[in-house]
């Protein structure tokens, strides 16, 4: 079972980069989730989509973007990166109520 | 500042202690969630509650969920080093946004 699967695993952005970090789910979850984790720190919410054609704001939108391109697919973009954008990057999945999985991760390094 | 405030932010302790993690909001949800997290890894679900009030035993680990659906604790009695990791809270809110606490680093010395 693949579950959800992001891809790349790390990257290194200079200032005013652009990327898109992607995201996929094979198990036909509605709602999907990008979230920002910094050292010491829990998830914060990024963007979010609860179903497909939709998205909206979490806690901390500013500088990103996002695209529910199907029901499988989220990808979140970079226009133009930033130091303070350094952080791991985990998309989620989740329907309903139950349990949320998580891909492994991006580690993001903007230098 | 995050939705959810965790406290302790840190915590280390002897193999055999009890301890207590507490999430707290302002906002009410709709049902509070608690992950541990490995380094490296994406958090993994230990349990979900869903009424006011509700407990829930997981071998060692209880969780309550409070009766304004607010705020949670998670206690681990007689912890083991196995239990080190970093202990999330995730509140359901409107419209399946999924928000995460602030998070609670546990270290369990052998």
């Amino acid at each position: 079972n693949a579950g959800v699967t992001q891809t790349p695993k790390f990257q290194v952005l200079k200032t005013g980069q652009s990327m898109t970090l992607q995201c996929a789910q094979d198990m036909n979850h509605n709602s999907m989730y990008w979230y920002r984790q910094d050292p010491g720190m829990g998830l914060r919410l990024i963007y979010y989509s609860a179903s497909e054609g939709t998205t909206d704001k979490g806690e901390v939108p500013n500088g990103y973007n996002v695209s529910r391109l199907n029901k499988r697919e989220f990808s979140l973009r970079l226009e133009s990166a930033a130091p303070s954008q350094t952080s791991v990057y985990f998309c989620a999945s989740r329907i309903g109520q139950i349990e949320a999985f998580f891909g492994q991760g991006t580690r993001l390094t903007v230098v | 500042t995050q939705l959810l405030e965790q406290s302790p932010q840190f915590l280390s302790i002897q193999e055999g202690e009890n301890l207590t993690v507490y999430c707290n909001s302002s906002s009410v949800f709709s049902s509070l969630q608690w992950y541990r997290q490995e380094p490296g890894e994406g958090p993994v679900l230990l349990v979900t509650v869903v009424t006011g009030g509700e407990v829930k035993k997981l071998k060692r680990l209880t969780f309550q969920f409070g009766d304004a659906r607010k705020d949670s604790s998670l206690h681990i009695t007689a912890a083991q080093p196995g239990d080190t990791g970093l202990y999330l809270c995730a509140g359901a809110g409107n419209f399946n946004k999924f928000y995460f606490g602030s998070g609670t680093k546990l270290n369990v010395k052998p």
